[in-house]
């Protein structure tokens, strides 16, 4: 069975970092790119970031790039998002997920981390 | 980046009725768009993507047709647990985009 664990979330003051992680399990990771998508409360989803399946390639929205960075680590089946000069607008619950392949949608969702950014 | 427009925002049926939710593309994009289903406390499912594929494991009640611009989402027969958030989303270019979703009432 295909899981994905967030974690890390929490609160945090504006300009400072956040680090996400999540664990995956029941596939093999590295066969996968993998993406982050976020929901702001009460707010349709945003897609966060992509990575290829080597973590040799990344892909942001313009609203978090040279901002935010998404790596990985195979070994650990484990994906991260680094999160720096966090703005109130970042709020959010933060969803890893699973690309479908090179495809841009996303088969598999963990159930989310709630990040706050507030003073 | 390709704008997503979902309608209608709401909707509200009844179980064994029929529904649809229309999604609509600022541009084509082929028959690339995808379907998920949120409901609270679960994992966001997907449903159905390149417009009309179910995706494993999604009940047959479920089906997407459309391609370049339009796009629609019917479920038949709903069933009690159908009811919840959806949202299509186009995967066919960077970004990825969503729609700002149907929210599926019981009436």
């Amino acid at each position: 069975e295909v899981q994905l664990v967030e974690s890390g979330g929490g609160l945090v003051q504006p300009g400072r970092s956040l680090k996400l992680s999540c664990a995956a399990s029941g596939f093999t990771f590295s066969n996968y790119y993998m993406a982050w998508v976020r929901q702001a409360p009460k707010k349709g989803l945003e897609w966060v970031a992509t990575i290829s399946t080597s973590g040799s390639r990344t892909y942001y929205p313009d609203s978090v790039k040279g901002r935010f960075t998404i790596s990985r680590d195979n070994a650990k089946s484990s994906l991260y998002l680094q999160m720096n000069s966090l703005k109130s607008e970042d709020t959010a619950t933060y969803y890893c997920a699973r690309n479908m392949g090179i495809a841009h949608y996303f088969d598999y969702w963990g159930q989310g981390v709630m990040v706050t950014v507030s003073s | 980046d390709v704008q997503m427009t979902q309608s209608p925002s709401n909707l509200a049926a009844s179980p064994g009725e029929s529904v649809s939710i229309n999604c609509k593309a600022s541009k084509s994009i082929s028959k690339y768009l995808a379907w998920y289903q949120q409901k609270p406390g679960k994992a966001n499912k997907l449903l159905i993507y390149s417009g009309s594929t179910l995706q494993s494991g999604t009940p047959s009640r479920f089906s997407g047709s459309g391609s370049g611009t339009d796009f629609t989402l019917t479920i038949r027969n709903l069933e009690p647990e159908d009811f919840g958030l959806y949202y299509c989303q186009q995967h066919n270019e960077y970004p990825p985009t969503f729609g700002a979703g149907t929210k599926l009432e019981l009436k």
